[in-house]
């Protein structure tokens, strides 16, 4: 079975604080995917990967930025954090064009 | 940006019954998707269907797709509480894979 981890399900931050949010898959997909889910607006495609080192900006990249040093590993980063990026993150791998798998979700709290 | 607008947005059945959700899309695409996502829970991919496919079983689950209409639906025969979740289509457009995602619906099966 695929598994996709997350490092955290629930983080508190403080403005201003640097966070960083991991996801690990263990199936060698060449895809990763960082998204926020709010109610009401489903899943937004934050930034995505297809290679080590390759990113390209989704729909709403701004504030965040990402790391993909390991295939197997794919970070999002909130340089700064703020109020408006309280919500929860979702890591998703998959091979390309195929469907995509999901790990268990951040909730995180900008206070 | 939104691409799939799931119909209803929340739907209420007694176990037994069929749920029948529908999805609407703008653009053309190359495939579409089926989620399900348990409360507070990350997504479970349920089904894919390709563009040049127009019905797709897996199990209860009955996806069918019409390009012309721009529109799929999910049928789950003699649903079950389990089956309480909400559940999103996502639409496939390139060749990384990215997904559109809509807003959802949410079902509530009551035993």
């Amino acid at each position: 079975d695929v598994k996709v981890t997350q490092s955290s399900r629930y983080l508190v931050k403080r403005t201003g604080e640097k966070v960083f949010l991991e996801c690990v898959q263990d199936m060698d997909h060449e895809n990763m995917f960082w998204y926020r889910q709010d109610p009401g607006l489903g899943l937004r495609l934050i930034y995505f990967s297809y290679d080590v080192k390759m990113k390209e900006k989704g729909d709403i990249p701004e504030g965040y930025s990402v790391s993909r040093e390991k295939k197997e590993r794919f970070s999002l980063i909130l340089e700064s954090a703020s109020t408006n990026q309280t919500s929860m993150y979702l890591c998703a791998s998959s091979p390309t064009g195929e469907e995509q798998y999901f790990g268990p979700g951040t909730r995180l709290t900008v206070t | 940006s939104q691409q799939g607008e799931e119909d209803p947005q929340a739907l209420s059945i007694q176990e037994g019954e069929n749920a029948t959700m529908n999805c609407s899309y703008k653009t053309s695409i190359n495939n579409l998707q089926w989620y399900r996502q348990n409360s507070g829970r990350g997504l479970v991919h349920l089904i894919l269907i390709r563009s040049n496919e127009r019905e797709k079983h897996s199990g209860r689950l009955r996806v069918t797709l019409d390009t012309s209409k721009k529109s799929s639906s999910l049928l789950i025969t003699a649903s079950r509480a389990a089956d309480t979740a909400s559940y999103f289509c996502a639409t496939g457009a390139d060749s990384w894979g990215k997904l559109q995602f809509g807003a959802g619906t949410q079902v509530v099966v009551t035993p």
